[in-house]
This record gives structure tokens, C-alpha cells and sequence, in this order.
């Protein structure tokens, strides 16, 4: 059964600060990797998602690697503005059995940029 | 168009009310999705829609009943809800049903009372 963790749970950093989240998967055997946004009693916003033959991909002051072999995804936050507060979600889908393509999210990473 | 849009925003229901909950995409999506998200979690997932045909159920309780009109258009009627079902409904879209980018509503924000 996959499991999805990321870390840190909580994040607070002042404006400008170049920031890392980290998102973990226990089984490697993945098609691709989304990381979301979601801002409090909102929906989520698909920021990036990455195949499993990719290594990165870039929107604007986001970048988001994929390591599958060692189960890691890190999405990179350059200048962060107090708009970027919001939690980030990462989720893989499932590659087989009954819940083949169901998302396993991560419990999300709680960010908070302070002026 | 690049959007999800649910309606209501906020629904206060009675355990003995019947309402529904409404989601439209116009982006020729074909896999339509309900979550439910309690505060502080990760969304769950409760229904798939593929193609219009119901393709997951999670195991849901008879009292959460949903419905796919047409391929842009999804219901989730709610009938005998209780407190505990109090929570964030999403409705997503994908282009097919498997491994594709989801695009989410802004949810509906449910209480049982």
C-alpha cells in the first residue's frame, strides 16, 4: 500500500526566503507526481505535476524534482511572498491493484511566509 | 476555461434534509471526481465518474448518492446526513480517468447539524 509523507509539516519563514518542501512515497512504481496548493476552506490548485520519466519541472518561482528511485519529490519555493502561504499538498497515484490511479496524498506541508 | 465550478458554496442541512450538491466543467473532461476533506487532512476520495459510468465507489454510505447527467455536469445528493459528514466536499475533473492533472473546485463547505 503506498504511503505518502511529507515534511516539515509546519514551515514559517520571512519574505524573500528561498524554501524547500519534501514529499516521500514508499513505492517507487509511480506514473507521476502532483504537488498542489490549497488555501484554508478552498480547493486545491494543481501546481506542477511531474511523469515519471521527468527529473523536474519549472513554473515560474516553483520547481519541483523527481527522484523515483529513492521515493523523493522536493518542491523548490524561490523569493517567497506572503501569497505563497497556503498548504501544499503532494499526491502520487496508485499503479495497480483495486485502487489503480486513486491518489494517495501526503498530510501536506502548512506554509507560512510573514513579511 | 480552465475551471471547476460547485455550488453551493456553503450548505447548513438538518439530518432529515434532502439537497445536492452541484459540479460543472467545460473543459470536455471525461473522469469527473467527489472528495470529502475534514479540516487539518488530505482530501478522500468517495466517487469516480469515467466516461459518465460510475467507475469507484469508496465504500460510501447509502445516504451520499451521486449522479453524472452528462459528461460536464455532477450531483451528489445528500439525504439523512449526520454531524459527522459535516466537511469540505470537492468535485475535481481529469481528462481521462488514470494518471492525469486534476483540476478542483473550490469545494463546498457542509454542516450537519
Amino acid at each position: 500500500k503506498q504511503e505518502v509523507t511529507q515534511i516539515p509539516a509546519a514551515l514559517s519563514v520571512p519574505e524573500g526566503e528561498n524554501l524547500v518542501l519534501n514529499c516521500s512515497f514508499t513505492d517507487s512504481a509511480i506514473y507521476n507526481l502532483q504537488w498542489f496548493r490549497q488555501d484554508p476552506g478552498k480547493g486545491l490548485t494543481s501546481l506542477l505535476l511531474i511523469q515519471s520519466s521527468q527529473r523536474e519541472q519549472t513554473s515560474g518561482r516553483l520547481n519541483a524534482s523527481l527522484d523515483k528511485s529513492s521515493g523523493r519529490s522536493t518542491l523548490y519555493i524561490a523569493a517567497s511572498q506572503p501569497g505563497d502561504s497556503a498548504t501544499y499538498l503532494c499526491a502520487v497515484p496508485n499503479a495497480g491493484g483495486t485502487s489503480y490511479g486513486k491518489l494517495t496524498f501526503g498530510q501536506g506541508t502548512i506554509l507560512t511566509v510573514h513579511p | 476555461d480552465t475551471e471547476v465550478t460547485q455550488t453551493p458554496k456553503h450548505l447548513v442541512m438538518g439530518m432529515t434534509n434532502k439537497k445536492s450538491l452541484k459540479c460543472e466543467q467545460h473543459m470536455g473532461h471525461r473522469a469527473m471526481y467527489w472528495y470529502k476533506q475534514k479540516a487539518k487532512k488530505p482530501p478522500e476520495l468517495m466517487f469516480v465518474y469515467s466516461y459518465e459510468k460510475l467507475s469507484i465507489n469508496e465504500s460510501v454510505p447509502s445516504r451520499f448518492s451521486p449522479e453524472c447527467p452528462n459528461s460536464s455536469l455532477l450531483n451528489l445528493h445528500l439525504h439523512a446526513l449526520q454531524p459527522e459528514d459535516s466537511a469540505l466536499y470537492l468535485c475535481a475533473s481529469s481528462q481521462r480517468e488514470y494518471n492525469e492533472k486534476l483540476f478542483f473546485g473550490s469545494g463546498t463547505q457542509l454542516s450537519v447539524l
